[in-house]
């Protein structure tokens, strides 16, 4: 069935730690997965997304990677800071039934403690 | 441009009650998107849009739950009649040309159905 899975549900790191978020799919037809920040009491935004051309994508602090093999992409935060602390998201398409739609994670609570 | 425009920004209503959420999304945006998001569900896709035709709607949970979009900058969900459990946030986004390309979320609805 259509399905994005994340883990974990709840990450708690020290100020200067990396964060890493895990997520699989089960449609081999995705190709585009995009990470989604959403701070508390805000709107989900983008932070970054990776097309299934490339297996890697980096801009500052954060990286994605993407097996399409094995079906599974990461997002690795480094440095953290506590303005990092929020609510992320991973999300791929899923195409299904002639639609090509975007499905999301549950979401991962990270908490970057000072 | 203000961005994705949701209105009302919060909702208390009673069980049985007809709710309508109201969404303007950014000019020249081709897609429309309507997300229920819940502790439990995290973000549902309900229904999209392409050049205001609903494209996909095998998300809407029941026959309670309806969308329109009569022209490009106007999108309506509604639910009729409302129950407890539909209480959620609602987020409406739009995308420029493409489903795989960054989604704007709307500020959210917060209902609460009592």
């Amino acid at each position: 069935g259509e399905n994005v899975e994340q883990h974990p549900s709840t990450l708690s790191v020290q100020e200067g730690d990396s964060a890493v978020i895990k997520c699989t799919y089960s449609d081999s037809a995705s190709n585009y997965f995009p990470w989604y920040k959403q701070e508390l009491g805000k709107r989900p935004q983008l932070i970054i997304d990776i097309r299934s051309n490339v297996g890697e994508k980096k801009d500052q602090r954060i990286a994605v990677t993407l097996n399409k093999t094995a079906k599974h992409f990461s997002l690795h935060i480094t440095e953290t800071q506590p303005e990092d602390s929020a609510v992320y998201f991973c999300a791929a398409n899923i195409l299904g039934g002639g639609y090509n739609k975007l499905i999301f994670g549950a979401g991962t609570r990270l908490a970057v403690h000072p | 441009d203000a961005g994705v425009i949701q209105s009302p920004r919060h909702e208390v209503t009673e069980m049985g009650q007809e709710v309508t959420l109201r969404c303007k999304p950014i000019s020249g945006h081709d897609y429309l998107f309507w997300y229920r998001q819940t502790m439990m569900r995290g973000l549902e896709l309900l229904i999209y849009f392409n050049n205001n035709v609903p494209i996909d709607d095998s998300g809407m949970p029941e026959d309670r739950f309806s969308a329109k979009m009569p022209n490009a900058s106007f999108s309506t969900l509604k639910i009729q009649p409302s129950e407890p459990r539909d209480s959620a946030v609602y987020f409406c986004a739009s995308s420029e040309r493409t489903v795989t390309g960054e989604l704007f979320f709307g500020e959210g609805s917060r209902l609460t159905v009592l």
